[in-house]
């Protein structure tokens, strides 16, 4: 299994209040993202990273940033959380050989209330 | 933005049947690949295709990249309960990133 973990594994926080999601890897992976999961929706991209301090955003990035100050580290900010953000959201990291293909972490379940 | 439809989104079926799971798009992708996630989990990568016809098994699973790379299926043949979990197929597009289907939960009666 890739080395992806994420932190918290489980947060209930309230509508309005900031929250950052952590991934960490110990691959040393040029790539990483962001993904949320919701019913009917399978897996849609939020913001993803080609480099320390290089990110660009996903189909569904209003509403969350992103920073990633060091290889290993890729961080997801909720800035003001809000109701419909409730949701699994999965970090993934990729290498540069051109494959496309993703490694998952393990999720982080976030409920908004 | 291109999108992958993946058909059936539920099938449930008994041991020991064949199924096939169908991933389509009028957009054409440099690879295809398939995922297997369990409840509680992250999806686990099961195979990539890049070449348009491709072929590739993995045991009781067969999964097959469209001439065009515009579609792949995965058939498993005498299905076993523990096939069960949710299936997406995902499309390769620019700068590294993939767009998925929306997922087949596929569900195996004893």
């Amino acid at each position: 299994d890739a080395g992806i973990t994420q932190s918290p594994r489980h947060k209930v926080t309230e509508t309005g209040t900031p929250v950052t999601l952590r991934c960490h890897q110990t691959e040393n992976h040029r790539y990483m993202y962001w993904y949320r999961q919701d019913p009917g929706h399978g897996l849609r991209l939020i913001h993803y990273s080609y480099g320390v301090k290089d990110t660009d955003k996903g189909e569904v990035s209003d509403g969350y940033s992103v920073s990633r100050s060091k290889t290993e580290d890729f961080l997801l900010t909720l800035e003001s959380a809000t109701s419909s953000q409730t949701s699994v959201y999965f970090c993934a990291i990729s290498d540069d050989r051109g494959t496309y293909e993703q490694y998952f972490g393990p999720g982080t379940r976030l409920t908004v209330t | 933005t291109q999108l992958l439809e993946q058909s059936p989104q539920f099938l449930s079926i008994q041991e020991g049947e064949n199924l096939t799971v169908y991933c389509n798009s009028s957009s054409v992708f440099s690879s295809l690949q398939w995922y297997r996630q369990e409840p509680g989990e992250g999806p686990v990568l099961l195979v990539t295709v890049v070449t348009g016809g491709e072929v590739k098994k993995l045991k009781r699973l067969t999964f097959q990249f469209g001439d065009a790379r515009k579609d792949s299926s995965l058939h498993i043949t005498a299905a076993q309960p523990g096939d069960t979990g949710l299936y997406l197929c995902a499309g390769g597009q620019g700068a590294q990133k993939l767009v998925f289907g929306q997922g087949t939960r596929l569900t195996i009666n004893p």
